[in-house]
């Protein structure tokens, strides 16, 4: 176990749905990531965040919408999203921004 | 902007067998350099970081490498086994990104027993 878990682990919504992943860490870490892992991409960072201040939004739709009420905890709400945005959401933490990030096993998204 | 290559996107071996995996990006002024794996449909697994002062990095049958100037790594298994399969993935995070690791797609190992 790394020391972060997601859940679900696998969700399947509509287009129309409203759903949350929910990500803890219990490292102690100071920042916390989410990333997207399409077939056949590399991982791309979606957003990053630090002392629950989002310091960085790498350019993600509005239908995500994330959420860090404490270091420990991340979520990513999720809104009228399109069947291109099925995907592996992972999400990591590190110690302090910069340092080496642990991810935990992610949650498998299916969008119909 | 930053891209991060891996060779060959699929190995397949017999078990027993060492074996390198290879990554090059195209900037090379990294901050460090973190090798992972991934099981299919799991999150990754940190298995070396090499910081970009470091030449390379050992744990138990793994090496890593790093040429910072020519922009490469290598990640060496030694006497393969079955367990070892697994998509292998590069991360560099550069001097002036922060908290940014830019990945590569993966090399996907299968060790045949």
């Amino acid at each position: 176990e790394t020391g972060v878990t997601q859940t679900p682990r696998h969700l399947v919504m509509g287009m129309t749905n409203k759903k949350s992943l929910k990500c803890e860490q219990h490292l102690g870490h100071n920042a916390m990531y989410w990333y997207k892992q399409s077939a056949k991409k590399p991982l791309e960072l979606m957003f990053v965040y630090s002392l629950e201040e989002r310091v960085e939004n790498n350019s993600v739709p509005s239908r995500f919408s994330p959420e860090c009420p404490n270091s420990s905890h991340l979520f990513l709400h999720l809104h009228t999203l399109q069947p291109e945005d099925s995907a592996l959401y992972l999400c990591a933490s590190s110690r302090l921004l910069g340092t080496e990030q642990f991810f935990g096993p992610g949650t498998r998204l299916t969008v119909l | 902007k930053q891209e991060v290559t891996q060779i060959p996107a699929a190995l397949s071996v017999p078990e027993g067998e060492n074996l390198v995996l290879n990554c090059s990006f195209t900037d090379s002024a990294i901050y460090n350099l973190q090798w992972f794996r991934q099981d299919p449909g799991k999150g990754l697994t940190s298995l070396l970081l090499i910081q970009s002062s470091q030449r390379e990095q050992t744990s138990g049958r793994l090496n890593a490498s790093l040429d910072k100037s020519s922009g490469r790594s290598t990640l060496y298994i030694a006497a393969s086994q079955p367990g070892d399969s697994a998509t292998y993935l590069c991360a560099v995070r550069e001097e002036t990104s922060g908290s940014r690791l830019t990945f590569g797609e993966g090399t996907q190992l299968t060790v045949n027993p």
